[in-house]
């Protein structure tokens, strides 16, 4: 069965902390994904990677950058945390196929900056 | 640019009754379109998708969704609502790359009423 999981379910860090987010999954997808999810916006994507130390911006990048050094982990990382990063936190994987293969989500990190 | 609208952030249903969510897309080819749900505290789960061939797709959980390439549309529908199905529903259009990148909409929540 596909798993995608998530280090944590809940976070609470304070602002200009480096926030470290993981994300691990077991179907040796080469696709993972990064996205924040807030009401009313919808799922927007942060960073993305089609391979092993190889990513590309999302749509909303600024504040964030990535690690895969592995192929089933891709790590989000908070630089400096700010208030502005409270967020639902979503990850996902996909095999490197056409455009119709299905994105795998983990269960979220809900991250409250204070 | 892709864009994904969902014009119903909020829809009330009672139990047994029939529903529609709409997504209206913009994407300049033939699209990869998918319906994502996410329970309360959840992650995303696949409810659907269409890349090609019959217009009208069937999911899981009694759920089906119609392409509708002349009104740009992929609307979900089940027949006959339970309880259970009160969630978040988010349609996607595939970016259109083999990375496998999704735009999400907004998202509509659904109520249902007893």
């Amino acid at each position: 069965d596909v798993k995608v999981t998530q280090s944590s379910r809940y976070l609470v860090k304070r602002t200009g902390e480096k926030v470290f987010l993981e994300c691990v999954q077991d179907m040796d997808h080469e696709n993972m994904f990064w996205y924040r999810q807030d009401p009313g916006l919808g799922l927007r994507l942060i960073y993305f990677s089609y391979d092993v130390k190889m990513k590309e911006k999302g749509d909303i990048p600024e504040g964030y950058s990535v690690s895969r050094e592995k192929k089933e982990r891709f790590s989000l990382i908070l630089e400096s945390a700010s208030t502005n990063q409270t967020s639902m936190y979503l990850c996902a994987s996909r095999p490197p196929m056409g455009g119709q293969e299905t994105q795998y989500f983990g269960p979220g990190t809900r991250l409250l900056v204070l | 640019a892709q864009s994904v609208t969902q014009p119903d952030i909020h829809i009330t249903v009672s139990e047994g009754a029939s529903l529609e969510l709409r997504c209206n897309y913009s994407y300049g080819a033939t699209p990869y379109l998918f319906w994502y749900v996410q329970s309360p505290g959840q992650g995303l789960q696949l409810l659907l998708k269409y890349f090609s061939g019959d217009t009208l797709v069937q999911g899981i959980k009694g759920f089906e969704a119609e392409f509708k390439r002349s009104q740009s549309s992929f609307n979900l529908r089940k027949p006959s609502v339970h309880w259970s199905d009160a969630a978040e529903y988010f349609c996607a259009v595939g970016a259109g790359s083999n990375t496998g990148k999704l735009i999400f909409g907004q998202g509509t929540t659904l109520q249902v009423k007893p």
